[in-house]
C-alpha cells in the first residue's frame, strides 16, 4: 500500500480479554516501530524491528505486551489479560532504512493508529 | 536517556500571525531532531528535520534551527493560516537510543480567521 496501515481502527474489548493490533508498514520498510499516546501526551515507543529481529522491546510496559514481526513485514502488538490502563492509542511506524545506518536517516511515516479502549 | 519538552498550550493565533513554538532537548551524543504535526482526524506527519547542528529545516512556510549549544530546536512560521490548525510535536532520534524517537508532549495550535 502506499501508506502504512493499521487494523482495526478502533477496538472496544473487555478487561481480561486479550487483543491483537495489526500493522502492515510500508513495502520495503526495513524498520518498524510501535508506540502508545495516551490522551493529551506524546507517543511513547515500545519497541521496534529491523527485519523480523526484535531490537529494543524497553518501552513494554510489562510482560503482558509483546510484539512480533516473523517475516519482516506485518507486525502484530498483542496485549493478554488487557486492562483499563491499556486504554490508549496505539501507532505504528516504518523507516525505510534500519537503524543501524549512518546520517541519522531515521524519517519515520506514521500510520493513522488503533485507537483501544478497555471497558 | 533522552527527553524533548515543549512549551504548553495550547496556542490560540490569529491568522497571518507570527508562530513560535519551543521545543529544547536532553540527549547524548549526536541526535537528528523532527517536528511532526497531527492534523485533525489523522496520523502523525513529518514536518520538517534537521541531523547536525545548525542546520535548519524547513518545510511549508514552517522553520526549524538545531542550536545544539542551547540544546533547542524551535519551530517559527512567519504568517499561520487557519489551515494550520493541528497538534505538534518535536521528537528526537539518536544519540544513546538511536533508532526510535523521543516526543515531546505536543502543543495544540489553533488559529481563528
Amino acid at each position: 500500500g502506499a501508506g502504512v496501515s493499521q487494523s482495526p481502527r478502533y477496538k472496544v474489548t473487555k478487561r481480561g480479554q486479550d487483543v491483537a493490533l495489526r500493522c502492515d508498514p510500508i513495502s520495503g520498510h526495513v524498520s518498524l516501530y510501535w508506540y502508545r499516546q495516551a490522551l493529551g501526551q506524546g507517543p511513547e515507543f515500545l519497541t521496534y524491528f529491523n527485519y523480523e529481529a526484535q531490537q529494543d522491546k524497553s518501552g513494554l510496559p510489562n510482560d503482558r505486551f509483546s510484539a512480533e514481526r516473523p517475516e519482516g513485514s506485518i507486525s502484530t502488538l498483542t496485549i493478554q489479560r488487557t486492562e483499563q490502563r491499556d486504554s490508549a492509542m496505539y501507532r505504528c511506524a516504518s523507516s525505510l532504512t534500519p537503524s543501524w545506518g549512518t546520517g541519522g536517516n531515521t524519517e519515520a511515516f506514521f500510520g493513522q493508529g488503533t485507537r483501544l479502549t478497555v471497558v | 536517556g533522552n527527553s524533548v519538552t515543549q512549551m504548553e498550550g495550547p496556542v490560540t493565533l490569529s491568522e497571518e500571525a507570527f508562530l513560535t513554538i519551543n521545543c529544547t532537548y536532553t540527549a547524548t551524543g549526536y541526535p537528528s531532531l523532527f517536528w511532526y504535526v497531527q492534523y485533525p482526524g489523522e496520523g502523525l506527519q513529518l514536518l520538517l528535520k534537521a541531523t547536525k547542528a545548525d542546520d535548519k529545516g524547513s518545510n511549508k512556510g514552517f522553520e526549524a534551527t538545531y542550536r545544539k549549544e542551547t540544546t533547542s530546536f524551535h519551530l517559527e512560521k512567519g504568517s499561520v493560516q487557519v489551515s494550520d490548525s493541528a497538534v505538534y510535536f518535536c521528537a528526537l532520534a539518536g544519540g544513546t537510543s538511536y533508532g526510535k524517537l523521543t516526543f515531546g508532549q505536543g502543543t495544540i495550535l489553533t488559529v481563528h480567521p
